[in-house]
């Protein structure tokens, strides 16, 4: 596609209840990041998939959070047992692979409200 | 690890003034250093990289930001802003590895004013 996609761009929902977001990247990168970006705060690296190679998940915040991605498509993110302190705005970002360092493209996020 | 500071959280001008945003960052290995900008309503964009040689780096819309290895520095500058200007500005510094997950500043939202 013509830049990463992200849905829904906003989910409102209550404490206690499971959320999935979904990233499209662009069409041809391997990479693929999810950050998190609170009121007030900068972007928080949550986790990293480069090709088939096992994800970087080092930046999860606890067990209630996961996320899968299928080859070098879709992703989507999992948030179990939502509380009120994991309402931000989800960004994913993808990038090639080609050069030593290749630009991270970014999607419009998902505004997570959780009640 | 790496980490990053922007000093400022908040910087009005005004329109066709001079401004700097500042940022500095802490790495114990070679990081390339980027700043990304956040329009109102829109996702991040990159504005501008320094991966290696020139200090200096340029953007197509007129700013610049200059590398300072003794000072940890990368701080953001336009010598006249507009107010299409108005926006987030994200400093972020990632590990010469290379595709490696970005550490970002916490921002500085730019206010040009009329």
């Amino acid at each position: 596609g013509a830049g990463v996609s992200q849905s829904p761009s906003n989910k409102v929902t209550e404490k206690g209840k499971d959320v999935e977001l979904r990233c499209d990247p662009i069409s041809g990168h391997t990479a693929l990041y999810w950050y998190r970006q609170r009121l007030g705060q900068g972007l928080e690296f949550l986790i990293y998939f480069q090709g088939n190679s096992a994800p970087d998940k080092s930046g999860l915040p606890s067990d209630r959070f996961s996320a899968e991605r299928t080859g070098e498509s879709v992703s989507t993110l999992t948030i179990q047992r939502t509380q009120q302190e994991d309402s931000a705005v989800y960004l994913c970002a993808s990038s090639s692979y080609i050069g030593p360092i290749e630009t991270q493209y970014f999607g419009p996020g998902t505004r997570l409200l959780v009640l | 690890a790496q980490s990053v500071t922007q000093l400022d959280s908040q910087v009005p001008v005004f329109e066709e003034a001079p401004v700097e945003l500042r940022c500095n960052y802490s790495s114990s290995v070679s990081v390339y250093l980027f700043w990304y900008v956040q329009y109102p309503n829109q996702g991040l964009q990159l504005l501008l990289k320094y991966l290696s040689g020139s200090t200096l780096v340029e953007s197509i819309n007129g700013f610049e930001a200059e590398f300072n290895k003794s000072q940890t520095s990368f701080h953001l500058r336009k010598p006249s802003v507009h107010i299409s200007d108005t926006a987030e500005y994200f400093c972020a510094v990632s590990d010469k590895r290379g595709n490696t997950p970005l550490v970002f500043g916490k921002g500085t939202r730019l206010s040009v004013i009329a």
